[in-house]
């Protein structure tokens, strides 16, 4: 069945560092990918997302790209703040948007 | 505020109880999934809705869990006869077509 796979965190930086989280995907078709994140005490909120091979999904200074050939989706931001704390998840849905899969989460975090 | 909402944001109930929670979806999403998340754990699927159908069921939706969504619009999840390990958070989402948006979640503990 589909899987996503992720680094495990904690992650820790300090403020203005580059940010790569990895994400890799076990899919059969052709899935979409997703981030979602998780602020502390808040629900989850899609972050970015990309529909098939060589997209790329970016939204608020973060960015992915989907790798067909690496079964990748690794999320990326150049230089972190603070109130990007959070947990992170990738995820992905099958070719109906039907079902979906998520990783463990990431959780982030920013030191001033 | 015209999200996703969920009630009750926290339920505590005896082991052996039955438990529902609704979730009332953003009115022209079509697509409504209800998801459990542990501590530490992404949230883990278990049941899917396109309008009124059931279309999905994980093998996690034991028997004494039941979903319904009449009408296409709100749902209701139902646990009878809870259990300790059914402690987590309940998820629900609502989706137009591939983005999901999620509602803040219902927290269950068993005692």
């Amino acid at each position: 069945g589909n899987s996503v796979t992720q680094m495990e965190g904690p992650v820790t930086l300090s403020e203005e560092a580059f940010l790569t989280i990895n994400c890799t995907y076990t899919a059969t078709g052709y899935p979409s990918l997703f981030w979602y994140v998780q602020y502390p005490g808040e629900g989850l909120q899609l972050l970015l997302k990309a529909t098939k091979a060589d997209d790329k999904g970016s939204n608020k200074g973060f960015e992915a790209t989907y790798r067909k050939e690496t079964t990748s989706f690794h999320l990326e931001k150049g230089s972190v703040q603070v109130s990007d704390s959070a947990v992170y998840f990738c995820a992905l849905s099958d070719n109906y948007g039907q079902n979906f899969v998520f990783g463990p989460g990431t959780r982030l975090s920013v030191l001033p | 505020d015209t999200g996703v909402s969920q009630d009750p944001r926290h339920k505590i109930t005896k082991r052996g109880q039955n438990v529902t929670f609704r979730c009332d979806p953003i009115s022209e999403h079509n697509r409504l999934y209800w998801y459990r998340q542990t501590l530490g754990q992404g949230p883990e699927f278990l049941t899917y809705f396109q309008n009124e159908a059931q279309l999905e069921k994980s093998r996690l939706l034991s028997d004494r869990f039941s979903a319904e969504r009449p009408k296409g619009s709100f749902s209701t999840l139902e646990i009878q006869r809870t259990e300790q390990g059914d402690s987590a958070m309940y998820l629900c989402a609502s989706s137009p077509q591939d983005e999901q948006y999620f509602g803040p979640g219902t927290r269950l503990t068993v005692t």
